[in-house]
């Protein structure tokens, strides 16, 4: 059984540029959550999703950053435009409810020039 | 909200060495989690654990959640081992609240 994947592992971009993570859930997992790796704050959740539905988003920084569930085993967090202060690690993780188990895909490592 | 604090922050062991990694709570918990992230960055889970005993291998995990505790044990050290721990608990709010982590350096 495949784990949690993330696209694209490695990305780079210039200040102003959109920028698109996606993540795919484990299969027959209910929760999506996002998270932001840096060596300041360390692992921040971002938004968590239960059922497709955003339960909670209060960690995502600013109106720069969305996250979407188009259906129930795939997400997209994409920022628009995106700052140098961006640059971190983006973890997406499953479980099949919000309180079990949660699994991390690869992550993301995002740079903003 | 929930604190998190493990110890020690860092250790360095030979091969072949254990060791106990420590993480107190400060809050009664439903959730608790033990991570290791390689030095390539990838989370790797090592036991969902928010109480008793159990053992993977080399590594075992106890939690007593009344006392608010829970500890990671390796056992013969390998290189691979090398990597941060990282011990998480779930809040109320369904976060992961996280310790800042044992780094781990295992020299052969």
């Amino acid at each position: 059984d495949a784990g949690v994947i993330q696209s694209p592992r490695h990305e780079v971009t210039e200040m102003g540029q959109e920028v698109t993570l996606r993540c795919k859930l484990i299969s027959g997992h209910n929760s999506l959550f996002w998270y932001r790796q840096t060596m300041m704050r360390g692992l921040e959740l971002l938004i968590y999703f239960n059922n497709n539905v955003p339960i909670d988003d209060s960690g995502m920084p600013e109106d720069r950053f969305s996250a979407k569930m188009p259906n129930a085993s795939f997400s997209t967090l994409k920022i628009q435009p995106s700052e140098p202060r961006d640059s971190a690690v983006y973890f997406c993780a499953s479980s099949f409810r919000p309180n079990n188990e949660q699994f991390f895909g690869p992550g993301t490592r995002l740079t903003v020039l | 909200g929930i604190q998190v604090e493990q110890s020690p922050p860092d250790l360095i062991l030979q091969e072949g060495a254990n060791s106990t990694l420590r993480c107190n709570f400060s809050d009664s918990v439903n959730n608790l989690q033990w991570f290791h992230q390689n030095p390539w960055g990838q989370l790797i889970n090592l036991f969902y654990i928010p109480s008793g005993t159990k053992q993977n291998g080399r590594l075992s995990a106890t939690t007593v959640a009344t006392e608010r505790y829970s500890l990671l044990y390796i056992s013969s050290s390998q290189t691979t081992d090398s990597g941060v721990y990282f011990c998480a608990v779930l809040d109320s709010n369904y976060q992961l609240i996280w310790g800042a982590g044992t780094k781990l350096i295992i020299k052969p």
